[in-house]
């Protein structure tokens, strides 16, 4: 069973920051929390992942709170084409992805 | 950069057929690992790859098989398909030996069995 939590949907106004939560209470300590996203039937496209800090990249900011049992991706300045389901995946590394509902967001204009 | 890539894109067939997808991981990734993802479904994993040996098994139906290759890339083998088997499938491609390894995904496969 996937070991996150995430809301099962958000609406964000475009040009706002898109800021998804995810609860990952039972993650272990050498476990990463990945954040992928698929637009309609694509494959899943990666974002960004993080171990214990805060990360940062061209696409978006990773927050992990400091007991690491939750985490927020934020996308600064959304647009329509982040609109897509949004998945929050805990795993160790080079082990299968176990995918949970994800979170569908609509960044509407 | 070069991505993942995945043949055929779409693909039809009738029920008891055979299919094979084929899947080219990203240059230098030694890593693959194939997803099924059913209509309005969430990915779930099947079966990874490293170096030719399989590493991981999940979901996959005794009728289907994957090998990986001494190039790396690998393909899946289906057999007898069933209607359930129409899904999309997914490869992604890792590199192994870093304590960071991230799945780069491929634009999928769209096996329809009738």
């Amino acid at each position: 069973d996937a070991k996150t939590t995430q809301p099962p949907s958000m609406d964000c106004a475009e040009g706002r920051a898109a800021n998804l939560p995810c609860n990952h209470s039972t993650i272990s300590g050498n476990e990463y929390v990945y954040w992928y996203r698929q637009i309609h039937s694509q494959g899943p496209q990666y974002i960004i992942h993080g171990l214990k800090n805060n990360e940062t990249n061209e696409m978006a900011s990773l927050i992990i709170t400091e007991d690491r049992k939750s985490s927020t991706l934020i996308l600064p300045h959304a647009t329509l084409r982040d609109t897509a389901v949004y998945y929050c995946i805990v795993t160790y590394s080079n082990y299968q992805l176990i995918w949970g509902a994800g979170t569908k967001l609509i960044i509407k204009p | 950069a070069a991505g993942v890539i995945q043949s055929p894109r779409h693909l039809i067939k009738e029920k008891r057929e055979t299919a094979t997808l084929k899947c080219y991981p990203i240059p230098r990734h030694d890593t693959v690992y194939w997803y099924q993802q059913g209509p309005g479904q969430d990915p779930q994993f099947l079966i990874s790859f490293y170096e030719k040996m399989q590493s991981d098994k999940g979901s996959i139906p005794d009728r289907f098989s994957a090998q990986q290759f001494s190039d790396y890339h690998s393909e899946l083998n289906m057999s007898s398909l069933e209607l359930g088997d129409s899904a999309l499938y997914f490869c992604a491609s890792s590199l192994y030996g870093r304590n960071q390894e991230t799945q780069y995904f491929g634009p999928g496969t769209r096996l329809l069995v009738l």
